[in-house]
């Protein structure tokens, strides 16, 4: 089993809609939870973090952190054709510096 | 504010020489972290230093890799007699002084791009 799972995608919504991305993760110890956005060719961006449970917003983005079900979420409101992109879901344990990433979800807003 | 800078960003090497990416860390940052992303893959962890420290290494192959981030200048990452597999884009990684153990947001550099002929 992979520490950290994503739906590969693509995923396609139309403009405006409700993008809801979804990453699922091996390690009760997992604390911190990270969603970036990498654009073809380009570097992670981080856009949102959590580290309670429950949603966090921040714009039309909201993350929601389940620690029980192992699971975190994000979702984009009022999908852009701009949000297109890979979104990497991503966590840290325990202490350790690293990141571990899941392969990623990729994004298609169609105008 | 200068966000996390690498360079070169492409660096094309011949199978048997080295490569060397650098890396300068946003400013107040003292953690630098590689990853590597091989094609169709996803980012994988290399190393995690502080200042003259290496912290973790878990995820740097145990031959040809090093790194490095000296009390002045950049953070290196060294690949010694570079072979086809190691062509990858290279990613730098910073983070603030330790502030509740895992709370600690990395913000990436543009990367490094190396093909290897």
């Amino acid at each position: 089993q992979k520490e950290v799972e994503q739906n590969s995608g693509p995923l396609s919504v139309p403009e405006g809609a409700i993008a809801s991305l979804n990453c699922t993760y091996s390690d009760r110890g997992s604390q911190s939870f990270f969603w970036y956005r990498q654009y073809s060719g380009k570097s992670p961006e981080l856009i949102m973090f959590i580290y309670s449970n429950g949603d966090k917003e921040d714009g039309r983005f909201t993350a929601q952190l389940n620690k029980a079900s192992q699971y975190v979420s994000l979702l984009i409101r009022d999908s852009q054709p701009s949000d297109s992109a890979t979104y990497l879901c991503a966590l840290k344990t325990s202490n350790t510096g690293k990141l571990i990433f899941g392969q990623g979800t990729t994004l298609q807003v169609k105008p | 504010n200068a966000g996390v800078m690498q360079n070169p960003r492409h660096l094309v090497r011949r199978r048997g020489q080295e490569a060397r990416l650098r890396c300068s860390p946003m400013k107040g940052h003292s953690h630098v972290y590689w990853y590597r992303q091989l094609p169709e893959e996803g980012l994988k962890f290399m190393v995690y230093l502080q200042k003259e420290n290496i912290i973790d290494e878990s995820g740097m192959p145990k031959e040809r890799f090093s790194a490095e981030f000296p009390k002045e200048g950049p953070s290196i990452l060294r690949i010694q007699q570079v072979v086809r597999g190691d062509s990858a884009a290279y990613f730098c990684a910073s983070s603030p002084l330790t502030r509740g153990g895992h709370r600690n947001e990395q913000f990436f550099g543009p990367g490094t791009r190396l093909t290897v002929l």
